[in-house]
């Protein structure tokens, strides 16, 4: 199994409502990550998960709060979010938190795409 | 600041050659890397570089250039499918091993 899948594809929410994003890998990679993709813009890195431990939050405002369950799984929690953080969130994992494997590539799911109205 | 930068967009012709440029000022140098983004998908990792030189995998190969902050990708024999968004990206340094830093992608329209 070669893919990072994410679930919804697809997800309409209210700026009161709480919702949550789901990241999972089955290959054994225990680097774990979080981006923003605005249209036409490149993506912006939220956080990095090593090893299941928080290990680089980009000033990331707490309406949006990251949980890593196990080292296959990445939960993105939402709450009282704004129009504005409208995007595609795309999640990533890579093999060596270190980065001391290889190139150490990044392997990205598919995305869902937000709507905040 | 770090600043990464690509054309937006660039059309060539099926069984055409096109080469994408990307240059980059970063706080550090730890390896580029070039993705592909079909709409709606997930960026695919496409190529490494980390020392100066052209790095081949069959119709794609990238170059990089250290001491001028340049790499470009180069896709060869253009097929319908390659129309996509070409992303560079550059590990600043050792000591952000996760961080990638994205230019904003280069749009390539394949025509017939």
């Amino acid at each position: 199994d070669t893919e990072v899948t994410q679930t919804p594809k697809h997800l309409v929410m209210g700026m009161t409502n709480k919702k949550s994003l789901k990241c999972e890998q089955h290959m054994g990679h225990r680097a774990m990550y979080w981006y923003k993709q605005k249209a036409k813009k490149p993506p912006e890195l939220m956080f990095v998960y090593s090893y299941e431990k928080l290990s680089i939050n980009e000033s990331v405002p707490s309406r949006f709060s990251p949980e890593c369950p196990n080292s296959s799984l990445l939960n993105l929690h939402l709450h009282a979010l704004q129009p504005e953080d409208s995007a595609l969130y795309l999640c990533a994992s890579s093999q060596d938190p270190e980065g001391l494997a290889g190139y150490n590539e990044q392997f990205f799911g598919p995305g869902t795409r937000l709507t905040v109205l | 600041g770090q600043n990464i930068d690509q054309p937006t967009e660039m059309t060539a012709t099926e069984g055409a050659i096109v080469q994408i440029n990307c240059t980059y000022q970063t706080s550090g140098f730890n390896g580029l890397f070039w993705y592909q983004q079909h709409a709606g998908e997930a960026p695919t990792f496409l190529s490494y570089n980390v020392l100066d030189g052209l790095e081949e995998k069959g119709r794609f190969s990238s170059f990089l250039s250290r001491s001028k902050g340049y790499s470009y990708l180069l896709l060869k024999e253009l097929q319908m499918k390659d129309s996509a968004s070409y992303l560079c990206a550059v590990r600043p340094s050792t000591d952000s091993w996760g961080k990638l830093q994205f230019g904003a992608g280069t749009q390539v329209v394949v025509t017939p």
